[in-house]
């Protein structure tokens, strides 16, 4: 079974510049969640959906966002871009909702100029 | 509300000696626990899980970690270091799903040899 991949692997963008990043779950898992790690915070819960719904936030400004598809493929949106917003973003996806286990992708790596 | 501690933010050892990564959990209800290792640039990798079963848990690549509730530790061993196990581990505590899935700060596993 393929794992979760995501698209692209890096950008770089200026800060104002909005993103968008997508994330393609393991075949048959209905669940996406996103996280953002940094050197200074670590890993940080951003958001998660489950059958086109967002189910779950994490303490983030509602400049990210994000959406699920039919066939659960995800993406996430930051806009007007700040320097802190520089971080891998990372995808995971579970068979469900709930306290099962998270299949992570490689990430992304967003670099903000 | 669930945390976890990773007591060591670095640790090193010689090819071929023991591994040993200590992760300390609070929570108050049967939490599950997870250790994820993260290779340069790359996403998150599931080592093992602990959802209640067998206190002693394998994973993959000769990894295992014990459950101790007295001593609400979950430290991951292995017996033999490789060079290939140099990367950042982290110690995982959920106790519903994502949206509350608590990181450890990781620790970085070097592996000289």
């Amino acid at each position: 079974k393929a794992g979760v991949t995501q698209t692209p692997r890096y950008l770089i963008k200026t800060r104002g510049q909005q993103v968008t990043l997508s994330c393609s779950p393991i075949s048959g898992h209905r669940s996406v969640s996103w996280y953002q790690q940094t050197p200074g915070q670590g890993l940080q819960f951003l958001f998660e959906y489950f059958s086109e719904t967002q189910r779950n936030k994490g303490n983030f400004p509602g400049r990210f966002s994000g959406r699920q598809f039919s066939n659960s493929r995800s993406e996430m949106n930051v806009s007007t871009l700040e320097l802190g917003d520089s971080a891998l973003y990372l995808c995971a996806s579970s068979l469900e909702i709930g306290p099962d286990t998270q299949y992570f992708g490689p990430g992304t790596r967003l670099t903000v100029l | 509300a669930q945390s976890v501690t990773q007591l060591d933010s670095h640790v090193s050892v010689s090819e071929g000696t023991p591994v040993l990564l200590r992760c300390n959990y609070s929570s108050s209800y049967s939490p599950s626990l997870f250790w994820y290792v993260q290779h340069p640039n790359k996403g998150l990798q599931l080592l093992l899980k602990y959802t209640s079963a067998a206190t002693l848990v394998k994973g993959i690549n000769g990894f295992e970690a014990e459950f101790k509730k007295s001593e609400t530790s979950f430290h991951l061993t292995k017996p033999s270091a490789h060079m290939s196990d140099a990367a950042e581990y982290f110690c995982v505590v959920s106790e519903r799903g994502a949206n509350d899935m608590r990181f450890g700060a990781g620790t970085r596993l070097t592996v000289k040899p």
